[in-house]
């Protein structure tokens, strides 16, 4: 068991940019999931995945963000225009059935000059 | 509204001394509770979790939390600390009506003193 991965880890780009994350989870893991974390804050949620099927975006979430995971394995979170406020990091987790008790990655850092 | 109560942003423990980190949560029904930790610039680990059964829960890193419903809380505990411990600690709760989606509490950062 590999753990959740992310890449990258950390991640500079102008403001404008597009950028693409990639976590991939624990296998046999059916739940993925995507935060967000700014200093000295909690994890914000942004959206989860149960197998390929997108079940919740949180109502915050601009419509610049898109999260994929089309063969219910590998997930990526693209933020289209980044602006200087999408710095952040971003998290992944994933989650076993029944009890969905979430594992998390090492984070995506996130710089938007 | 669900919610979770971390009263202390800060807590300052000498090393070996014992820990306690508070945690209240909000909600109807038994949840799920959780405490995860994160170090400076990492992703969050699991400590400890708690779904049914004992309500002292045993975890990782010589930690063990305790569920007391008439409280509403699932403080932390630590006998005694090491540098290492240093770090932010979250609580976190979930309920099958809410699809299992994770409640943050604000954090406690733990500062060891030497």
């Amino acid at each position: 068991d590999t753990g959740v991965s992310q890449d990258p880890r950390h991640k500079i780009t102008k403001r404008g940019q597009n950028v693409t994350f990639r976590c991939d989870p624990i296998s046999e893991h059916n739940r993925l999931y995507w935060y967000r974390q700014t200093l000295g804050q909690g994890p914000e949620f942004l959206t989860y995945f149960q197998n390929e099927a997108q079940l919740e975006k949180s109502r915050l979430l601009s419509d610049r963000f898109s999260a994929e995971r089309p063969k219910g394995s590998f997930s990526t979170l693209e933020i289209q225009r980044t602006e200087q406020g999408d710095s952040a990091m971003y998290l992944c987790a994933s989650s076993p059935p029944p009890t969905y008790e979430q594992y998390f990655g090492p984070g995506t850092r996130l710089t938007v000059t | 509204a669900q919610s979770v109560t971390q009263p202390d942003i800060h807590i300052t423990v000498s090393e070996g001394a014992s820990l306690e980190l508070r945690c209240n949560y909000s909600y109807g029904a038994t949840p799920y509770l959780f405490w995860y930790v994160q170090s400076p610039g990492q992703g969050l680990q699991l400590l400890l979790k708690y779904f049914s059964g004992d309500t002292l829960v045993q975890g990782i890193k010589g930690f063990e939390a305790e569920f007391k419903r008439s409280q509403s809380s699932f403080n932390l505990r630590k006998p005694s600390v090491h540098w290492s411990d240093a770090a932010e600690y979250f609580c976190a709760v979930a309920e099958e009506d809410s699809n299992y989606q994770l409640i943050w509490g604000a954090g406690t950062k733990l500062i060891i003193k030497p």
